[in-house]
């Protein structure tokens, strides 16, 4: 059983359209990250968050941790292929980090 | 500063043949911690070191275990290999544990 639950688990998309991913659990998390993860690469890092209501912007990934500090989502505006990979939440608590089976992205040119 | 390195990248066992991964974390990075990936079960958290201790262990069996130098360096080794242990094995390390984590590019084990 997946203490984070991520959906969709697959998401096709065209070049340009906007896209939202979601994670949730029913644990509170002193922090929550997201990674990406290209084929044959280790995840990468994209962001931490440890407030809750806490919203943070890379470019045109948007990160929000719900007030309550048991969910998240990442919104990606106007999508480039380069968007492509494999999303990963992580929550943090209890001196372990939990990862969320992912969401599998893909756009299309 | 350099990345996480993991060797090998790719290595191929036969059932019953034990294996020995190795990692070099961040400098600086005390905490190395082990996951599995297979497209099963997604990343599965295997253990973590810090300081030389184990810290946290994940629900595997005994036949996988790990170990940290004073360097922070980290093996993870896996006896008596089995079908299923075919998968990515991911070292990740961090300044802090439970904090973000740097991951290197992953050691493929193919169990034959």
């Amino acid at each position: 059983t997946q203490l984070l639950e991520q959906s969709p688990q697959f998401l096709s998309i065209q070049e340009g359209e906007n896209l939202t991913v979601y994670c949730n659990s029913s644990s509170v998390f002193s922090s929550l990250q997201w990674y990406r993860q290209e084929p044959g690469e280790g995840p990468v890092l994209l962001v931490t968050v440890v407030t809750g209501g806490e919203v943070k912007k890379l470019k045109r990934l948007t990160f929000q941790f719900g007030d309550a500090r048991k969910d998240s989502s990442l919104h990606i505006t106007a999508a480039q292929p380069g968007d492509t990979g494999l999303y990963l939440c992580a929550g943090g608590s209890d001196y372990k980090l939990s990862f969320g089976a992912g969401t599998t992205v893909t756009v299309r040119a | 500063k350099a990345g996480v390195t993991q060797t090998p990248r790719y290595l191929i066992k036969t059932r019953g043949q034990q294996v020995t991964l190795s990692c070099s974390p961040i400098s600086g990075h005390r905490s190395v911690s082990w996951y599995q990936q297979t497209p099963g079960q997604g990343l599965q958290f295997l253990f973590e070191y810090f300081s030389e201790t184990q810290r946290n262990k994940g629900n595997f069996p005994g036949r996988f275990s790990g170990r940290q130098f004073s360097n922070s360096r980290s093996e993870m080794n896996v006896s008596t290999l089995e079908l299923g242990d075919s998968a990515l094995y991911l070292c990740a390390s961090s300044l802090l544990t439970k904090r973000e984590q740097y991951f290197g590019p992953g050691t493929r084990l193919t169990v034959t």
